[in-house]
């Protein structure tokens, strides 16, 4: 079975401090991961996906994360908020290869203040 | 990446009617997923479009409720049928997309409210 668990449903920064998003995945075959976002009134944008390459993944707008299969978990970073990065904030597992559904986590709503 | 076209993008229905959303896939492609995602919550998986095959609904959806049609590898419908307020919520229809960036690719979203 799969799952995965966002750690915080509230994130706030001030803009230029760094964002952490957390996300820890729970799966029993080996995973993708992907992190989506969603501005309000707006779809799903995919910011970056882990398929099994690099544990280091970089994504769109300066966000990055790390996949840490010790540790079960694939957090969202980036050095510096800005102001447009203050959406809802998505955590997705599904296992690696043919078809499968994704599982979403709860959700994060990133808040960016001045 | 496959670019989905989703419509209508919102409306307001009465109670009891029933409402067909669309989902036209510039490409071909095998799955197509149907999603639910209720005010303040996250996305929840309605079913999976096969062409050519019935739906396999999830665990709490089932046919009658959300009925599916998948006639072609590029289009979709799913029908939200007797509505209830409960249904207000965004359906968003979603393609797997092995086309260069792999991931998954989203509609942009019907936002259905029941009065």
């Amino acid at each position: 079975a799969q799952s995965v668990t966002q750690l915080d449903s509230h994130v706030s920064v001030s803009e230029g401090t760094p964002v952490l998003l957390r996300c820890n995945y729970s799966s029993s075959y080996s995973p993708s991961l992907f992190w989506y976002v969603q501005h309000p009134n707006k779809g799903l944008q995919l910011l970056l996906k882990y398929t099994s390459a690099a544990t280091l993944v970089k994504g769109i707008n300066g966000f990055e994360a790390e996949f840490k299969k010790s540790e079960t978990s694939f957090h969202l970073t980036k050095p510096s908020a800005h102001m447009s990065d203050a959406a809802e904030y998505f955590c997705v597992v599904t296992p690696s290869g043919g078809y499968n559904k994704l599982i979403f986590g709860a959700g994060t709503r990133l808040a960016v203040h001045p | 990446s496959a670019v989905i076209s989703q419509k209508p993008s919102r409306d307001i229905c009465q109670r009891g009617t029933s409402l067909t959303i669309q989902c036209q896939v510039d490409s071909q492609v095998t799955m197509m997923f149907w999603y639910r995602q209720q005010p303040g919550q996250s996305l929840t998986l309605i079913a999976t479009a096969n062409q050519g095959s019935e739906a396999t609904y999830e665990s709490g959806f089932v046919i009658d409720k959300f009925p599916i049609s998948r006639p072609n590898l590029t289009f979709s419908t799913l029908t939200v049928s007797n509505m209830s307020p409960e249904d207000s919520s965004i359906y968003l229809c979603s393609v797997e997309d092995r086309t260069g960036d792999y991931g998954y690719t989203f509609g942009s979203g019907t936002r259905l409210t029941v009065v």
